[in-house]
């Protein structure tokens, strides 16, 4: 079935530095792809997406690239803060109703 | 702002016990869904119902049913609960138009003992 593979499972970071997570999608029909933030205790929110027609987009630090090609989009967070300390889960997208998520990502920002 | 809501942050229940999971959006969205989050697994559909009355199974159904009565509420049921259903619950919802983002409530901590 579709999947959605997520890299690393754990990071960490020096504050300043740039963070990257990967992900691979399995679906070619995939059109849509979101970045969801979870806080420690906190519900998964939202930060960034990206959809097919685009390669690049970008939100003050936060930026998002796709490869449909290679069928791979990655999160960049540049000059990293404590409070980008969070898991990020990927995901992928046809349109329809269900979301595909990656295993998430544990960001550690250290101070 | 969207607002989710689910019924309990922390649950504890027997095994065999009937578990009931409630989740409220405010949004008028149509469509609602249930996760499980579990380490390393991310987050996996179990359920999701586009329509009041309708639903859908997700990628792992068994164990759990749900209920759709009202376009605001999705119930999740734990008809007989076992142990390796002890985990935490997300609630989300969407709307027709965006239906692809999905806006999630505060997750509930199931443990079945």
């Amino acid at each position: 079935g579709e999947n959605v593979e997520q890299h690393p499972s754990t990071l960490s970071v020096q504050e300043g530095d740039s963070a990257v997570i990967k992900c691979t999608y399995s679906d070619s029909a995939s059109n849509y792809f979101p970045w969801y933030k979870q806080e420690l205790g906190k519900r998964p929110q939202l930060i960034i997406d990206i959809r097919s027609n685009v390669g690049e987009k970008k939100d003050q630090r936060i930026a998002v690239t796709l490869n449909k090609t290679a069928k791979h989009f990655s999160l960049h967070i540049t000059e990293t803060q404590p409070e980008d300390s969070a898991v990020y889960f990927c995901a992928a997208s046809t349109g329809g109703f269900k979301t595909i998520f990656g295993a998430g990502t544990r960001l550690f920002v250290k101070a | 702002d969207v607002k989710v809501t689910q019924s309990s942050r922390y649950l504890v229940k027997r095994t065999g016990e009937k578990v009931f999971l409630e989740c409220v959006q405010d949004m008028d969205h149509e469509n609602m869904f249930w996760y499980r989050q579990d380490p390393g697994l991310g987050l996996r559909l179990i359920y999701f119902s586009y329509d009041v009355k309708m639903k859908e199974k997700g990628d792992i159904p068994e164990g759990y049913s749900v209920s759709r009565e009202k376009k605001e509420r999705f119930s999740l049921i734990l008809e007989s609960a076992s142990t390796n259903q002890t985990s935490m619950y997300l609630c989300a919802s969407s709307g027709q138009g965006r239906r692809e983002t999905q806006y999630f409530g505060p997750g509930t901590r199931l443990l079945v003992l």
